[in-house]
């Protein structure tokens, strides 16, 4: 297996403009994560899917920020305005479900470091 | 909400010598510990994981205790080598997929 992809792997923007990241997880995995690493404030959980719907966005820092998942393989982070404070390395992951009330082991993507200026 | 502390923020050991990275946990119901090491320009990795039930894990020279009355939990390296250089996030979770994440631990190994 590929493993979880993300695309671009380096992104180089304005102030103001749109940043899409893309995402595709490991086949058969129904559980997808989008987090963002600073090193003020670490690895931070955005937002998690489980079969495509969102479960907890809670982590979404303001309405700038949107997540979709329109398919199993397939997700985007959306920013629309960037700004200079969104520079961060995002990564995507995924995993199975729970097992037996277990939580499953977590498969990164190599993340898709953000620059905006 | 759960909230992880993680110390040390850096550790430097020599070469072959034991490296100990602590975390203290808030939420008394979370139930599963992971420990994930990221290497330079990737994404982090699962290295050893714990669940509540059990006080210690092992697996070859990694090893990770629990104690569920303080809620701490250490992740212990022996025989350190050169290629266990990385930063450490240790995680907690109540059962759920969702993890709380530590601030991290840069490890450098010195030769």
């Amino acid at each position: 297996d590929a493993g979880v992809i993300q695309s671009p792997r380096h992104e180089v923007t304005e102030m103001g403009q749109e940043v899409t990241l893309r995402c595709k997880p490991i086949s058969g995995h129904d559980y997808l994560f989008w987090y963002r690493q600073t090193m003020m404030r670490g690895l931070e959980l955005l937002i998690y899917f489980n079969n495509n719907v969102p479960i907890d966005d809670s982590g979404m820092p303001e309405d700038r920020f949107s997540a979709k998942m329109p398919n199993a393989s397939f997700s985007t982070l959306k920013i629309q305005p960037s700004e200079p404070r969104d520079s961060a390395v995002y990564f995507c992951a995924s995993s199975l479900p729970p097992w037996g009330g277990d939580p499953r082991e977590q498969y990164f993507g190599p993340g898709t470091r953000l620059t905006v200026t | 909400g759960e909230n992880v502390e993680q110390h040390p923020s850096t550790l430097s050991v020599q070469e072959g010598d034991s490296a100990v990275i602590k975390c203290t946990y808030s939420d008394s119901a979370s139930n599963y510990f992971p420990w994930y090491k990221q290497e330079l320009g990737k994404g982090p990795q699962l290295i050893i994981d714990i669940r509540s039930n059990v006080g210690e894990k092992k697996d070859q020279r990694i090893a990770v205790t629990l104690n569920k009355t303080a809620k701490h939990f250490s992740l212990h390296i022996t025989e350190t080598q050169p290629e266990d250089s990385a930063v450490y996030f240790c995680a907690a979770s109540r059962g759920a997929q969702k993890l709380v994440f530590g601030q991290g631990t840069r490890l450098t190994i010195n030769p």
